[in-house]
């Protein structure tokens, strides 16, 4: 079977940081992805993982763990601009996007 | 901007009705997604296309059908409406899907009353 799991809500602060997790059990895996998607709007791409490690992009970092079926989506400097829901997606062996149920963030002054 | 295009934007109709949702991909992108998400849900997998063919299928249901056309751009049917369709459908698409991000359009939203 295929399940994505994460937390469904979150408050942090602004200018903390904030690490949202994600983990999974999919038919196969070519990669894990985050999306940002603000309400009413069309997810963005946020990162890409494939191989085990932390990858940095400006103030977003994703981190992901093939053995352990883990990543986690680590948001610094919070800006109010960040309150959103944030979207765990694998790509299994048929070549489909199965996303996960998405983290809520808000974040407060 | 994406660079995906999705018609109608918005969208209200009647229950046992019916409407199409259009969308085209990306220029260049040959896999294309369609994607349900109703209030304050997930994003719901509902089929696939690469170049013209099926590629495979969610939780669509039998009311619901799909094509995508040689011009690669795809339409989404929805017959036979209930007042739970109602929701956000969305269209993505990939370069080929291996290591190739999605890229969504703004979304079409379905309201049945």
């Amino acid at each position: 079977g295929q399940n994505i799991d994460q937390p469904t809500e979150m408050t942090a602060t602004e200018g903390a940081i904030v690490q949202i997790n994600c983990t999974y059990q999919t038919s196969g895996f070519n990669g894990l992805f985050w999306y940002q998607q603000h309400a009413g709007e069309a997810p963005t791409f946020l990162s890409y993982n494939v191989l085990d490690g932390l990858e940095e992009k400006g103030r977003f970092s994703s981190f992901l763990s093939r053995s352990k079926g883990y990543s986690y989506l680590l948001l610094k400097e919070l800006q109010m601009k960040d309150s959103a829901s944030y979207l765990c997606a694998v790509l299994n062996y048929g070549q489909n996007f199965v996303f996960g149920p998405g983290t809520r963030l808000s974040v407060l002054p | 901007d994406s660079g995906v295009t999705q018609t109608p934007k918005h969208l209200i109709t009647a229950t046992g009705q019916r409407v199409t949702l259009r969308c085209s991909p990306r220029s260049g992108d040959l896999s294309v997604y369609w994607y349900q998400q109703s209030l304050d849900q997930g994003l719901q997998f509902l089929i696939q296309y690469y170049n013209g063919e099926e590629r495979a299928k969610g939780n669509i249901l039998e009311r619901f059908s799909a094509q995508q056309f040689p011009d690669l751009h795809s339409e989404l049917n929805l017959s036979s409406l209930e007042l739970g369709d109602s929701a956000l459908y969305f269209c993505a698409s990939s370069v080929v899907g291996e290591g190739g991000e999605l890229f969504f359009g703004e979304g079409s939203r379905l309201t049945v009353l």
